[in-house]
């Protein structure tokens, strides 16, 4: 069965102050990797996709890397206006039913 | 933006009665997947669909009935809503299976 975990669940930064958030895997076979962001009573928005471990995607002030079990976004000098919850989700893996497992999230709040 | 629409984009309703939930592309994807987000779940797929007049289950389908008569439509039905289905609903929509997937503003539902 597909697995995906988020950590940290909620964080909480200074304008300014990098950090990672996580994204752990587990699959029977990778194919793709996705980063969305979420903001309160919005649909998901789509960020990256990351296809091979090694590959990296940046956009403004995030960065996405892709390990063979893991993913990290990183956030540089951040600002308020990226505060949101940020998913990331994985292709079904097995036969059958075609579809996203979605990790819980990670929510972020950007202090001034 | 993708073009996604969903209606209504709020819904109270009344255990038992039915529910149609509507989403709507302008971008003639082939693929169409229904979501629910609930608090401390991930967002789980209910059904999908590869095309006209072709669906298939999702992780979370029991209670639900999609259709989809027309290329841009594809309709999600409560045969007889329970308070387990309130719900945010999301429509998502992909080029194909395993391709980013693109998500709606989303349908609160409300079954008291």
């Amino acid at each position: 069965e597909d697995q995906v975990t988020q950590s940290p669940e909620a964080l909480r930064l200074q304008e300014g102050e990098s950090s990672s958030l996580n994204c752990s895997y587990t699959v029977s076979g990778l194919r793709g990797l996705f980063w969305y962001r979420q903001d309160p009573g919005k649909g998901p928005e789509f960020l990256f996709t990351l296809y091979s471990a090694g590959e990296e995607k940046e956009k403004e002030r995030l960065k996405a890397t892709l390990t063979k079990k893991e993913s990290f976004l990183h956030i540089t000098a951040p600002k308020p206006e990226d505060s949101a919850t940020y998913l990331c989700a994985v292709p079904y893996s097995g036969g059958g039913a075609d579809g996203l497992t979605f990790g819980k999230g990670t929510h972020l709040i950007i202090q001034p | 933006d993708a073009g996604i629409t969903q209606s209504p984009r709020h819904k109270v309703t009344e255990t038992g009665t039915p529910v149609t939930l509507r989403c709507h592309q302008t971008e003639n994807h082939r693929y169409m997947y229904w979501y629910r987000q609930d608090p401390g779940h991930g967002l789980r797929l209910i059904h999908y669909s590869y095309g006209v007049k072709d669906t298939d289950k999702g992780e979370v389908s029991d209670g639900y009935s999609v259709s989809r008569s027309k290329t841009e439509d594809f309709l999600l039905t409560l045969e007889s809503a329970t308070s387990s289905q309130t719900s945010v609903y999301f429509c998502a929509i992909s080029e194909s299976p395993g391709n980013t997937q693109y998500f709606g503003p989303g349908t609160r539902l409300t079954v008291l």
